[in-house]
């Protein structure tokens, strides 16, 4: 596609229910990330990508967070049993590759309302 | 510890007026600095990437400078559709793989 893709842009859950953000990278990018923004913060990295390496889970911030991908293709953002702190905007951006030199770009993000 | 700043948080600035915006960062070997625009409710829209100190990028208004220590955003007789947040971002050798670390952005308002 033309950009990043991510759906649904808005999502109003129930404190303790699932939920699932999906991202559809650029065509032909390798890399794909996940950053969590909670409202008047900054951008937090969550999990990165790289084509078929195993993922970087570093930034996850519970086990209540995965995430995963198919290949080169579409990612999927799983919070479990979400909480109210878990509300903020979720967002995917990808690259090329990983490499230096290559712009990373975003998608609009996900808005996750827990309540 | 990788570290960005930005600031000022805010800044507001009458038309033609101009101005910068600084990031200061710390990190245990730089690979890039990212600078973003990012509107409300919107993704954050890439501007410019910086590699190496004395590197320097422009675009329309505005101009991007890179040292060892710091970035700034230059803005050059700004106009009320460049109101924004500005972040910075690095991508360091010992940071997460090549994500980007974030600073908390600069929310600039230019007025008429």
């Amino acid at each position: 596609g033309a950009g990043v893709s991510q759906s649904p842009s808005n999502k109003v859950t129930e404190k303790g229910k699932d939920v699932e953000l999906r991202c559809d990278p650029i065509s032909g990018h390798t890399a794909l990330y996940w950053y969590r923004q909670r409202l008047g913060q900054g951008l937090e990295f969550l999990i990165y990508f790289q084509g078929n390496s195993a993922p970087d889970k570093s930034g996850l911030p519970s086990d209540r967070f995965s995430a995963e991908r198919t290949g080169e293709s579409v990612s999927t953002l799983t919070i479990q049993r979400t909480q109210q702190e878990d509300s903020a905007v979720y967002l995917c951006a990808s690259s090329r590759t990983a490499g230096s030199g290559n712009t990373i770009y975003f998608g609009e993000g996900s808005w996750l309302t827990v309540v | 510890e990788d570290q960005v700043t930005q600031s000022p948080e805010a800044l507001r600035l009458q038309e033609g007026e101009s101005s910068s915006l600084n990031c200061s960062y710390t990190v245990s070997g730089l690979r890039g600095l990212f600078w973003y625009r990012q509107d409300p409710g919107k993704g954050p829209e890439f501007l410019f990437t910086l590699y190496s100190a004395g590197e320097e990028k422009e675009k329309e208004r505005l101009k991007a400078t890179l040292t060892k220590k710091e970035s700034f955003l230059h803005i050059t007789a700004p106009k009320p559709e460049d109101s924004a947040t500005y972040l910075c971002a690095v991508q360091a050798a010992g940071n997460s793989g090549y994500a980007l670390n974030f600073g908390k952005g600069t929310s600039l308002l230019v007025t008429p």
